[in-house]
């Protein structure tokens, strides 16, 4: 149980254009989801938290016109990386909290990004 | 902002031997938590340890939590291959949902 996917598991686009990923909780609903961005050999970067029906809430300094959050569903939550450049490479994970309100989140597996 | 720091940054040793990792943070915390990362795939959760706990047993896994001095350590016992991963320790910052991750420790196990 408590599997989240990703969606794509990496991209490569050109600079310019915009990025959709996709995280999904696959056997619980989710009222939080969380979006983190890694740089290799980093640690995890908290970008922003995503409740189901409600505008996302951004950490300092992270873009919230360049890295739009909609989380419609208990199960979907999308990252759009708008008018992507190539310092936007990077892997991006998004987790999960369960709605009985556990203290775990599940990580998806995560997407790399590469903007040539 | 990142409040956790490990140490060590990088640990290689044989496989078989135990494998320690060090984490401190800084505010008040409800639970800590260590993660493990295989290189370029998502996050494993391995073991919540909350603060009126001490220690905390899982398989061949160890963490200790000192409320007194903000730290805690991941003990890995007769540490395999398939052991080689990062591990992250993750504190919930005074009770708020999400979380702070340390900086990690990157750790091979040589065969």
């Amino acid at each position: 149980g408590a599997v989240v996917s990703q969606h794509p598991s990496w991209v490569i686009c050109k600079s310019g254009t915009s990025v959709k990923i996709e995280c999904r909780s696959l056997d619980f609903q989710a009222t939080t989801m969380f979006w983190y961005r890694q740089f290799p050999k980093q640690s995890l970067m908290l970008m922003a938290t995503s409740n189901e029906g409600s505008k996302a809430t951004y950490e300092q300094g992270v873009e919230k016109d360049k890295f739009l959050i909609n989380h419609a569903s208990l199960t979907l939550s999308t990252l759009t990386v708008t008018s992507a450049h190539p310092e936007d490479s990077s892997f991006y994970i998004c987790s999960a909290t369960d709605r009985r309100g556990y203290n775990e989140q599940f990580f998806g597996p995560g997407t790399r990004l590469t903007v040539l | 902002s990142q409040q956790g720091e490990e140490d060590p940054q990088a640990l290689s040793i044989q496989e078989g031997e135990n494998a320690t990792m060090n984490c401190s943070y800084k505010t008040s915390i409800n639970n800590l938590q260590w993660y493990r990362q295989n290189s370029g795939r998502g996050l494993v959760h391995l073991i919540l340890i909350r603060s009126n706990e001490r220690e905390k047993h899982s398989g061949r896994l160890r963490v200790t939590l000192d409320t007194s001095k903000k730290s805690s350590s991941l003990l890995i016992t007769a540490s395999r291959a398939a052991d080689t991963a990062s591990y992250f320790c993750a504190t919930d910052n005074q009770g708020a949902q999400k979380l702070v991750f340390g900086q990690g420790t990157r750790l091979t196990i040589n065969p």
